[in-house]
């Protein structure tokens, strides 16, 4: 029940277009949800995050999705671009503050 | 504004050998992580504090590792001895105390136990 569940494991994107990677989670005391993104040889940054009460959030070309009934969220990268390719991680706050990591995803973005 | 900082950036010892980190947080910060990551794997915590206080310590392997926060500002984590299998990116980071406890990292220590 801790667990959050991410998909693709890895993704190749043509540049321009859409990224899209998929979590879910059964745990209902989760009550924030950031993405990080990980460029080899760094730590993870926080990219975009959203509370379970919103149902989209959007930062320039970066979306998360939100389904609280579905409990899946999902993060839409738009104009994918080649300094897109990193590892993206979602992730999920529990009311203790601790992070619970998703598996991450590889993604490409072909030029 | 700075952000966390850490180091060394890399690290190569002799198996047996000891070894420490050392992690700065963004200022203001009163929670302090420490996390390590194996290549392609998400990070895994190792102890957090609150302020000088170890608040969850329970994925802290104690027989070999420790860690210490002194004055509620900078970090230690030390490995004594290494063991091969601890070759891994050692992550601090750290949240402002408030919900919803958004975490910021820092870029790591890699290090390789040979």
């Amino acid at each position: 029940q801790q667990q959050v569940k991410q998909s693709p494991q890895s993704l190749i994107v043509q540049k321009g277009g859409i990224s899209i990677i998929n979590c879910a989670y059964e745990n209902t005391a989760f009550d924030y949800f950031p993405w990080y993104q990980q460029f080899p040889g760094k730590g993870p940054a926080l990219l975009i995050a959203i509370r379970p009460d919103v149902s989209e959030k959007k930062e320039g070309r970066f979306t998360i999705s939100f389904n609280k009934s579905a409990k899946q969220f999902s993060l839409h990268i738009m104009d994918s671009q080649p300094g897109d390719s990193a590892t993206y991680f979602c992730a999920a706050i529990h009311s203790n503050y601790q992070l619970i990591w998703g598996a991450g995803t590889k993604l490409i973005i072909k030029p | 504004e700075a952000g966390v900082v850490q180091s060394p950036r890399y690290k190569i010892i002799e198996k047996k050998q000891p070894v420490a980190f050392w992690c700065n947080p963004i200022s203001g910060h009163n929670t302090l992580y420490w996390y390590l990551q194996n290549l392609g794997q998400g990070p895994e915590l190792l102890i957090r504090y609150e302020n000088e206080e170890a608040v969850d310590d329970s994925q802290l392997p104690k027989d070999r590792f420790s860690a210490e926060r002194l004055k509620g500002v900078d970090s230690t984590l030390k490995i004594q001895p290494a063991e091969l299998g601890d070759s891994a990116v050692y992550l601090c980071a750290s949240s402002p105390g408030l919900p919803p406890q958004t975490q910021y990292f820092g870029p790591g220590t890699r290090l390789l136990v040979l």
